[in-house]
C-alpha cells in the first residue's frame, strides 16, 4: 500500500540554525515527491517537487530536500531557519497505482528567536 | 495568492443538512481535486476531476458528491452532514500531469451543529 510518514509531530529549531523535516514513503513504481507548507488559516502552498533526475532539489523560500532511494526518504531541509518558517509541512508522494497524491499526517516547525 | 478560489469561506450548518462547496480552479489547470482536513484524519484526498471527467477517487463518503462543469468550475456536495463531518474543506488545481503541482485554494470551514 502506498504510504508517507512524517514520524515528527513537531520540530523545534533556533532561528539561525539548520532544519530537518523528515520524510519516508513507500510506493510502487517511481515516486514523484512534494513537499507543501500551510500557515495558520490558509490553503497549502508549494515548496518543491523530485519527480526524476538530482537527487537534491531546490525549492522556494531557500528549502531544499533529498532524494534517497535506497532509504525511501525525502527529508526536508533549509541551512538557516527563520522565525517565518513556523508553519506546519506536509510530504506527499504520487501514486500512479491509484493515481492519487497522499499526504503525510504534517509536521509542525517552530522557529524561535 | 494561488489564483484558486472557493466560496464560501465559512459555513455552519445543521446536522442532516446539505450544502454545496464551490471551487474554480486556476486559468488553464483542467484538473480539480478536493481534500478534506480534519484535526483526527488529516488531510484526506476525496475525488480528482480532469476536464469534466471523474479521475481518481479517494476516501469520498457517498453521502458526498461531485462534479466539474464545463467552465473547468467544480463543486462538492455535501449531504445528510454529521457533527463529523465539520471540517476544512480544500480545492487544488493542477495541470493534469502526474507530476504537476497542485495549487491550493483557502479552503471551506464547515462546521456541523
Amino acid at each position: 500500500a502506498q504510504s508517507v510518514a512524517q514520524p515528527e509531530d513537531q520540530v523545534n529549531v533556533a532561528e539561525g540554525n539548520p532544519l530537518t523535516v523528515k520524510c519516508t514513503y513507500s510506493v510502487s513504481g517511481n515516486p514523484y515527491l512534494f513537499w507543501y507548507v500551510q500557515y495558520p488559516n490558509r490553503g497549502l502552498q508549494f515548496l518543491l517537487k523530485y519527480i526524476t533526475g538530482d537527487n537534491l532539489v531546490k525549492g522556494s523560500y531557500g528549502f531544499e530536500a533529498e532524494f534517497n532511494k535506497s532509504q525511501t526518504s525525502f527529508h526536508l531541509k533549509k541551512p538557516s531557519a527563520l522565525v517565518s518558517d513556523s508553519a506546519l509541512y506536509f510530504c506527499a508522494v504520487f501514486s500512479g497505482n491509484t493515481g492519487k497524491l497522499i499526504f503525510g499526517q504534517g509536521t509542525t516547525l517552530q522557529v524561535k528567536p | 495568492d494561488s489564483g484558486v478560489t472557493q466560496t464560501p469561506k465559512h459555513l455552519i450548518t445543521a446536522t442532516g443538512q446539505r450544502v454545496t462547496l464551490r471551487c474554480s480552479p486556476r486559468s488553464g489547470d483542467l484538473s480539480v481535486y478536493w481534500y478534506q482536513q480534519s484535526l483526527d484524519q488529516g488531510l484526506q484526498f476525496l475525488i480528482q476531476y480532469y476536464n469534466g471527467e471523474e479521475r481518481a477517487k479517494g476516501n469520498i463518503l457517498e453521502r458526498f458528491s461531485a462534479q466539474q462543469f464545463p467552465d473547468l468550475h467544480s463543486e462538492l456536495n455535501l449531504s445528510s452532514l454529521e457533527l463529523g463531518d465539520s471540517a476544512l474543506y480544500f480545492c487544488a488545481s493542477s495541470g493534469g500531469s502526474d507530476y504537476n503541482e497542485q495549487f491550493f485554494g483557502p479552503g471551506t470551514r464547515l462546521t456541523v451543529l
